[in-house]
Formats: C-alpha cells, sequence, structure tokens
C-alpha cells in the first residue's frame, strides 16, 4: 500500500468554508510534503514541514504533523473556487530516499 | 531554463511502437524521478535516480520500461512495444529538497 494515504478521496465545500485533508504514513520519515495538481498536469510544491517541526503556515495554508500517530492535515482557509484541484502528500523516509506520493484528494470548491 | 521541461507534451503511437519521452531537469538538481498518473488516479512511481549513485528502478512495471540519466543531466524514458494500457500521463519532476514537477507528456497509445 502508499506510504502517504490522504482522506478523503474527494471533498467538496462552498467558497469561504475551510476544507481540511488528510495523510497517514507508515514509517519514519525526513519530512512530509504537500503538492497541488491542476489538470492532470505538473504538480505545484506548496509546502514542506520536517520531522522536528510541527506545524508551518504559508497564507492560507496550515500544515500540521504528528509523528506519534504518523500523520499529517492540510488546512485551506476561507477557500476559493481557483482552490479547486487535487492535493497529495509526499514523504520522504528516513536516510533520505526517493519521494513517495499517496493517491490524493481531489478538492471541489463550489461558488 | 527555469523549470523542468518535458518533451513532446503530447505522444499518441500505435501499439507495438517504441517512444522515447524526454526530461530535461532543473540545473543543479541531483534528484530525478519519473511518474506515470493514468486517468483520474495518483502518481505511481517508476524510476529515481539520485547523482551518480545506482538508479532505483523498483517502480518500473516491465522490462519493456528503461530510463537514463548521466550525471545530473538529460532523463530519458523509453517504453517498448507499447501496448494500450501504456497511455497515461508520464512526469518528470526534479528535487533537491522539494521536488519541481513538468507539465508531462501525454501518452495515448491505440
Amino acid at each position: 500500500s502508499q506510504q502517504g494515504e490522504e482522506d478523503p478521496q474527494a471533498l467538496s465545500i462552498q467558497e469561504g468554508e475551510n476544507a481540511t485533508m488528510n495523510c497517514s504514513y507508515k514509517t519514519s520519515i525526513n519530512n512530509l510534503q504537500w503538492y497541488r495538481q491542476n489538470s492532470g498536469r505538473g504538480l505545484v510544491h506548496l509546502i514542506l514541514i520536517r520531522s522536528n517541526e510541527r506545524e508551518k503556515h504559508s497564507g492560507r495554508l496550515r500544515v500540521t504533523l504528528d509523528t506519534s500517530k504518523k500523520s499529517s492535515s492540510l488546512l485551506i482557509t476561507a477557500s476559493r473556487a481557483a482552490d479547486t484541484a487535487s492535493y497529495f502528500c509526499a514523504t520522504v523516509l528516513g536516510g533520505g530516499s526517493r519521494l513517495t506520493f499517496g493517491e490524493g484528494t481531489q478538492l471541489t470548491v463550489n461558488p | 531554463g527555469a523549470g523542468v521541461s518535458q518533451s513532446p507534451s503530447n505522444k499518441v503511437t500505435e501499439k507495438g511502437k517504441d517512444v522515447e519521452l524526454r526530461c530535461d531537469p532543473i540545473s543543479g538538481h541531483t534528484a530525478l524521478y519519473w511518474y506515470r498518473q493514468r486517468l483520474g488516479q495518483g502518481l505511481e512511481f517508476l524510476i529515481y535516480f539520485q547523482g551518480n549513485s545506482a538508479p532505483d528502478k523498483s517502480g518500473l512495471p516491465s522490462d519493456r520500461f528503461s530510463a537514463e540519466r548521466t550525471g545530473e543531466s538529460v532523463s530519458t524514458l523509453t517504453i517498448q512495444r507499447t501496448q494500450q494500457e501504456d497511455s497515461a500521463v508520464y512526469l518528470c519532476a526534479t528535487s533537491n529538497t522539494e521536488a519541481f514537477f513538468g507539465q508531462g507528456t501525454r501518452l495515448t497509445v491505440v
């Protein structure tokens, strides 16, 4: 199974609401990253959180990391229709090996 | 260049033909990844190059798939004797820490 697994698989909300997506992983990590994908093409890096960090902010994005539960969450506040996309978490395992992606969460923000 | 460049952007090929996909990395990025993404699905890891180390080929689905990269330069992904199930978007990414993706090559095998 995937090292990073997001839930929910799909999320539909109204503009202005907050969106929360979760990611769970199985083994120890160096860092965890969140990416966004529009229209099935290249992914765009959003935020990186290291294993010794618990929370990071970037604009309307807030990421938390709980290494004891092996989970992370991505919160998008005051969502906009333009936030509609697929969101993926990715982990770099302890030891610094490859970047492994989860299956993603499809977020739809309705205007 | 400023970003990861992949070519071609789209490729339609007949079943049984060979195809070669190209990825031009961001200068200085030591790691390079190839992923496959079928419609509506997640990223399927194919192969990972890190500097001059032996590549991690554990994700290649069959011996019809191969990839090369010389040093920290261009990489090519080759699919021999293409099958319809090879139809997908093939994404290349390079990184030092966070990954930067190209726009992908959409491969359609007819």
